[in-house]
């Protein structure tokens, strides 16, 4: 199957910080999503980008399907991004969305 | 709207039972998938239902089955518990396909098994 990369596995910032979470993915994808799960397992849908550009707030994405990968941003980070982002890919041969591993955000007052 | 419900939200059983579990998806979203989420394999998918008929399925044992009612609301079963069934079970739901829609996901029901 596809394979996710994330880069950082862990991130500690300062709140009011700035980050780029980064999602290398190894073929080509039709659909790919941004999740931030939350500390209680709630996996909440941030980003439904398959190219382009989406902002939402204090975060947006950014997704090049040519280069194989995908950016999400936080500004001023706050103490409820606490958790961890994962990138998910669909798979056309597959027919599901592969995740990646996550990156695990803290973020400290 | 309401969201993707997942009941219950904890179960604890012991090694060698079965545990149902349900998800009701959002109204009007058809398609209804499982996801296993542990800390070693991280979130792999399970199976997919779309219309009561099962259309995809991941690399787990025949011990791990599903189905979908016609309202759309799903069981997934595990039979014959292991303790490696110790996980966050996600459902998630979507219009039509993730493909093109994407998925919302529920807030998971986490098994323990001892």
């Amino acid at each position: 199957g596809i394979q996710v990369e994330q880069s950082p596995p862990d991130l500690i910032l300062q709140e009011g910080a700035n980050s780029t979470l980064r999602c290398n993915f190894s073929d080509s994808v039709n659909n790919l999503q941004w999740f931030h799960q939350n500390p209680w397992g709630q996996l909440i849908n941030l980003f439904y980008i398959p190219s382009g550009t989406k902002q939402n707030g204090r975060l947006s994405a950014t997704t090049v399907a040519t280069e194989r990968y995908s950016l999400l941003y936080i500004s001023s980070s706050q103490t409820t991004d606490t958790g961890v982002y994962f990138c998910a890919v669909w798979e056309g041969g597959a027919n599901n969305l592969f995740f990646g591993t996550g990156t695990r955000l803290t973020v400290i007052p | 709207k309401a969201g993707v419900t997942q009941t219950p939200r904890y179960l604890i059983k012991t090694r060698g039972q079965q545990v149902t579990l349900s998800c009701s998806p959002i109204s009007g979203h058809r398609s209804v998938s499982w996801y296993q989420q542990t800390p070693g394999q991280g979130l792999q998918f399970l199976f997919e239902y779309f219309s009561e008929t099962q259309r995809n399925k991941g690399n787990f044992p025949g011990r791990f089955s599903g189905r979908q009612f016609s309202n759309s609301r799903s069981e997934m079963n595990v039979s014959t518990l292991e303790l490696g069934d110790s996980a966050l079970y996600l459902c998630a739901s979507s219009i039509r396909d993730v493909a093109n829609y994407g998925y919302t996901f529920g807030s998971g029901t986490r098994l323990t098994v001892v």
